[in-house]
């Protein structure tokens, strides 16, 4: 079944650069999404890329795609305090792209 | 641009009570919308998807005259509990998608429920 994995806590200094992994294991994927959480809040849409991609860049956010290991990673440059949330990794399980499976979320701790 | 209003953000009732949640895509029409139950520290588990005009699509284990879904138009959902139970205590979240492809679920702030 689908499965989608990803380390539970992170702590960065302000300034680094934060680096989230995440595993899954539906080669079918059409779409892997980065989502972020504050507490007591909904989630927010960050960046997302399609299988067929390696790379993505938008502003302080880089993601890269291994589709053969089925890696995803999320690199924050510059980290700032405002970054300390909790970050969803999800794919996309049918060829629509509706249905999403998550993870269960890297809680990102920057401090100052 | 892709704002969803959920609403309330916080009901605290009595057990037996039923309770309506809204979802509302305030800047774009959507097509499908997603319920979402998550407990403290997990992740979000999704309980049914709703398209416009059909009857909702409920995942293994939720259960359909518990959780009422009403996807009206395509800028409301509306999830009912009801009579509510303290083990319904949870963070639900709405999410909607537009139509097409290429479109990603974008998400309410959520409803934190607590049935006393």
């Amino acid at each position: 079944g689908e499965d989608v994995e990803q380390s539970l806590f992170l702590s960065v200094r302000e300034g680094d650069s934060s680096v989230i992994n995440c595993t899954y294991t539906d080669s079918s994927s059409t779409y892997l999404y980065w989502y972020k959480q504050e507490p007591g809040a909904g989630l927010q849409l960050l960046t997302y890329i399609f299988s067929n991609m390696d790379m993505k860049q938008d502003q302080r956010l880089t993601v890269l795609l291994n589709k053969k290991d089925k890696h995803l990673s999320l690199r924050i440059a510059d980290t700032q305090t405002g970054d300390s949330a909790i970050y969803f990794c999800a794919e996309s399980i049918d060829q629509a792209g509706t249905a999403l499976i998550f993870g269960k979320g890297t809680t990102l701790s920057v401090s100052s | 641009g892709a704002v969803v209003s959920q609403h309330p953000s916080r009901v605290i009732c009595k057990s037996g009570t039923s309770v309506k949640i809204e979802c509302r895509s305030l800047d774009f029409q959507a097509t499908t919308m997603f319920w979402y139950r998550q407990f403290p520290k997990q992740s979000l588990m999704l309980m049914a998807t709703s398209n416009e005009g059909s009857k909702a699509t409920y995942e293994q284990g939720v259960e359909k005259d518990k959780f009422l879904i009403n996807h009206a138009s395509l800028t409301l959902s509306t999830l009912t509990v009801t009579s509510a139970h303290p083990e319904d205590s949870s963070f639900y979240i709405c999410s909607a998608r537009a139509r097409g492809r290429d479109q990603p679920q974008h998400f309410g702030d959520g409803t934190r429920l607590s049935i006393l």
